[in-house]
């Protein structure tokens, strides 16, 4: 069974640094990608970007371009999303998705609040 | 970037009715990749439809999708209580990949 295993909660500072992580079973974590979705609170799905873990070949939306790092590391089968100095606008959940193009399966979702 | 505007935001039916949602894109999707996902409150999306028309595993038939193009419709035949949620299209077809803005689902 495939599955997406997530990071828990977060509660950070502006300016402080985050990484989030999501651990894929169930299937070869190389060959497959891996994106992150945003959702702010009450708001719609924004696609963030993509890696693929075989090569780290990653692409971002140009509305995350210079905001987050996606990483991934196959030795222990888990891709990274990472802040160097957050934002209170990026307060939101955000998901982890298998899936290069659409998503075929999601992560629980990691709820990161940013609060001064 | 492509821009996709789902209409109506709210849809208020009855279970037992005939759902229609649509999705249209700022310009041509291209080979028709246009993704359809479920959300319900507190859980992560879930995947409904693929390449605009194909079910994907496990989704019952009474979901299904169609268009080309700028113009795709996801249909859902008799609403059932579990599929007052809300939807949400996707196209992968031009980078970056985006979303629609979703539209509600709600018993009337």
């Amino acid at each position: 069974e495939v599955q997406l295993v997530q990071s828990g909660a977060e509660v950070r500072k502006p300016g402080e640094s985050l990484k989030i992580s999501c651990k894929g079973s169930g299937y070869s974590f190389t060959t497959y990608w891996i994106g992150w979705v945003r959702q702010m609170p009450g708001k719609g799905l924004e696609w963030m970007g993509i890696i693929y873990p075989g090569d780290s070949d990653t692409r971002y939306s140009p509305s995350f371009q210079g905001q987050v790092t996606i990483s991934a590391y196959q030795s222990i089968s888990t891709a990274y999303l990472h802040w160097g100095s957050l934002k209170a606008s990026d307060t939101a959940m955000y998901y982890c998705a298998r899936g290069g193009s659409y998503f075929h399966h999601w992560g629980q979702g990691t709820l990161v609040t940013v609060s001064s | 970037e492509i821009v996709l505007t789902q209409s109506p935001g709210t849809l208020s039916l009855s279970p037992g009715e005939r759902a229609t949602l649509s999705c249209r894109a700022s310009q041509s999707v291209s080979s028709s990749y246009l993704a359809w996902y479920q959300q319900k409150p507190g859980q992560a999306p879930r995947l409904l439809i693929y390449g605009a028309s194909s079910r994907a595993t496990g989704i019952p038939d009474r979901f299904s999708g169609s268009g080309s193009g700028t113009d795709f419709t996801l249909t859902i035949s008799r609403l059932e209580p579990e599929d007052f949620a809300v939807y949400y299209c996707q196209q992968y077809g031009s980078s970056p990949w985006t979303f629609g803005q979703g539209t509600k689902a709600e018993i009337k």
